[in-house]
């Protein structure tokens, strides 16, 4: 069945470094890859999404890059600050949006 | 626009019970998926609903079921509640774009389940 890997598990930087989240999906009819962002006891909030139409989009200092022949996407975070510690879910989605697979969320430390 | 709203928000159940967890979506929004997070996981798609029918389902017994109404809100139900059901529902909306890519989700705050 349809699956999304998402790596690592847990990620420590230090506050100003870069933050990198890889997720492989399995489904090649995905076309819709959003990154949603939780911060403990509140609900996921999406942050940044991509189109298979689309290589790569940034919105401030946070960007996606999306490979359709390898199936991966990746979300890149520059200048980490602390209030960007949080868990992230990578997903992916297909046309008309019916179902939308979520990687298991990779927990982001950001140390001042 | 209140975005998505869920309740109850937190619930005690005994096994064996059943619930039922309610979703309002965002304004303009017509169809409603159900997710399952358990601690420390991602959320996993339980069904998602449009037009009133069931339209996807994922790998979940038939102790959980569904419903939509002609407003659009949605209702879930677990039967014969077991431990392992204990888990954070969540309860996402979005407008479907017939042959376009898939949709942007918004979450309501989700029901905490604990099943005792």
């Amino acid at each position: 069945g349809e699956n999304v890997e998402q790596h690592p598990s847990t990620l420590s930087v230090q506050e100003g470094d870069s933050a990198v989240i890889k997720c492989t999906y399995s489904d090649s009819a995905s076309n819709y890859f959003p990154w949603y962002k939780q911060e403990l006891g509140k609900r996921p909030q999406l942050i940044i999404d991509i189109r298979s139409n689309v290589g790569e989009k940034k919105d401030q200092r946070i960007a996606v890059t999306l490979n359709k022949t390898a199936k991966h996407f990746s979300l890149h975070i520059t200048e980490t600050q602390p209030e960007d510690s949080a868990v992230y879910f990578c997903a992916s989605s297909y046309t008309g949006g019916f179902k939308t697979i979520f990687g298991a969320g990779t927990r982001l430390f950001v140390k001042a | 626009d209140a975005g998505v709203t869920q309740s109850p928000t937190h619930l005690i159940k005994t096994r064996g019970q059943q619930v039922t967890l309610r979703c309002s979506p965002k304004s303009g929004h017509d169809t409603v998926s159900w997710y399952q997070q358990a601690l420390g996981q991602g959320p996993q798609f339980i069904f998602q609903y449009y037009e009133e029918e069931e339209r996807q389902r994922g790998n979940f017994p038939d102790r959980f079921s569904g419903h939509q109404f002609p407003n659009y809100s949605s209702e879930l139900n677990v039967n014969a509640l077991l431990l392992g059901d204990s888990a954070l529902y969540l309860c996402a909306s979005s407008l479907i774009v017939a042959r376009g890519p898939g949709a942007e989700a918004f979450f309501g705050q989700g029901t905490r389940l604990t099943v005792v």
